[in-house]
């Protein structure tokens, strides 16, 4: 299957400061990225959906000027959590999806995750 | 709002015997139903989804839209199938935002 890469798989930062996480597909081009949170022990829930060139959809209850989406191209989407706080330590995942083909649409595929800690 | 359920956080099966692992959703359209697994140190990956209808690594599911079902199957359990296993829904507007269940921890017992 085609893949997408998460950076980092970890970070460490402070409180009040702002983390940047990427997501690529690498070999295929991706039209829809979702980016999803998940608690420990507890399912992933999607934050919001970005499609390219235009402004993210935010799911309900999440807040679009804490984290900012960015899908600038077909490649390339990042997640910024800004004025981190420790409620914000999390496991953010994001996952690609192509070009939608015949049918309901193509697989999503998942990146590796990243794992937030703010301290 | 759409909604799936996992009951079975943990699941203990020994190897060669049938494995279940059940999944029930909730939505008032024509959902499309997935099942993702995650294997150790592994990124979540697509097993199957019901509209392919078909069997993947021995697994085979089947919507059941009067029971509103989607459970997993197998007839005989492999070590190899120990994992992380999600049922996921996705609703009719084909935009693949998927609802995830809470998972299942299938342990496969040698």
């Amino acid at each position: 299957g085609a893949v997408v890469s998460q950076h980092p798989s970890r970070v460490i930062c402070k409180s009040g400061t702002s983390v940047k996480i990427e997501c690529r597909s690498l070999d295929f081009q991706a039209t829809t990225m979702f980016w999803y949170r998940q608690f420990p022990k507890q399912s992933l829930m999607l934050m919001a959906t970005s499609n390219e060139g235009s402004k993210a959809t935010y799911e309900q209850g999440v807040e679009k000027d804490k984290f900012l989406i960015n899908h600038a191209s077909l490649t390339l989407s990042t997640l910024t959590v800004t004025s981190a706080h420790p409620e914000d330590s999390s496991f953010y995942i994001c996952s690609a999806r192509g070009p939608l083909g015949q049918g309901r649409g193509t697989e999503a595929f998942f990146g590796q995750g990243t794992r937030l800690t703010v301290v | 709002a759409q909604r799936v359920t996992q009951p079975e956080k943990l699941l203990s099966v020994f190897k060669g015997a049938p494995v279940e692992l059940k999944c029930n959703y909730s939505y008032s359209g024509s959902p499309e139903l997935f099942w993702y697994v995650q294997y150790s140190r592994q990124r979540l990956q697509l097993l199957l989804r019901h509209i392919s209808r078909e069997s993947i690594k021995g697994f085979t599911a089947d919507l059941n839209k009067g029971e509103t079902s989607f459970h997993l199957k197998k007839p005989f359990a492999q070590e190899e199938d120990s994992a992380m296993y999600y049922c996921a829904l996705s609703d009719d507007f084909g935009n693949e935002k998927l609802t995830f269940g809470t998972g299942t921890r299938l342990t496969i017992i040698p």
